[in-house]
């Protein structure tokens, strides 16, 4: 199956900073990329995708970008507010049959006011 | 208007019972998921169904049996509980296993806290 690592597993910005989480994947066949958002308590809500025919995509203060060939993909949260802290999620779709996600161990992000 | 249900959203039972997770979707999804989230927050993917038919176990005990009376449905029995088994488990759906990538974005249910004593 697909092995995805995931880093830092904390991080504490102040607010109006910059945020970056990085992804890496095993699996070259892997070809879609989401990016869940977790709030304490609260079930995993999707925040944005990427495609693996796609290098970047943005979404107002969240982009993401793709390097398929070294594997590895990062979320960029600009402009960081109290709101974004949560722990944040990288996925990587391994078609085996059956859509499954593999998830990354998740970043705890703290915006601090 | 909810997406993914799951009931209960908490259970509490001893060590040895079986128990039993409910999940329904109203999306007309075709694939349904369940994921386990153990107390570090890994979010681990548990078994796959599609049409009612399970794709994958992701190597599941067999003290594990997900069943999907119907495509909206897709419950999880749990048979003689460990210590091991609390965790919060979050059921999924899909639109479908192919046909582009529209289908690929999975919505996740409320989650069920599961401890066992």
């Amino acid at each position: 199956g697909e092995n995805v690592e995931q880093h830092p597993s904390t991080l504490s910005v102040q607010e109006g900073d910059s945020a970056v989480i990085k992804c890496t994947y095993s699996d070259s066949a892997s070809n879609y990329f989401p990016w869940y958002k977790q709030e304490l308590g609260k079930r995993p809500q999707l925040i944005i995708d990427i495609r693996s025919n796609v290098g970047e995509k943005k979404d107002q203060r969240i982009a993401v970008t793709l390097n398929k060939t070294a594997k590895h993909f990062s979320l960029h949260i600009t402009e960081t507010q109290p709101e974004d802290s949560a722990v944040y999620f990288c996925a990587a779709l391994y078609q085996t049959g059956a859509n499954n996600l593999f998830f990354g161990t998740g970043t705890r992000l703290t915006v601090i006011p | 208007d909810t997406a993914v249900s799951q009931t209960p959203k908490y259970l509490v039972t001893q060590m040895g019972n079986d128990k039993s997770i409910k999940c329904e979707q109203n999306l007309g999804h075709d694939t349904m998921y369940w994921y386990k989230q153990d107390s570090k927050k890994f979010l681990k993917i548990m078994f796959s169904y599609n049409n009612k038919e399970l794709i994958i176990n992701e190597t599941v005990p067999n003290r594990f049996s997900p069943k999907s009376p119907d495509k909206a449905h897709l419950n999880l029995h749990i048979n003689s509980l460990e210590l091991g088994d609390s965790a919060v488990y979050f059921c999924a759906s899909s639109r479908g296993l192919a046909g582009g990538f529209s289908y690929n974005e999975q919505f996740f249910g409320p989650g069920t806290r599961l401890t066992v004593l």
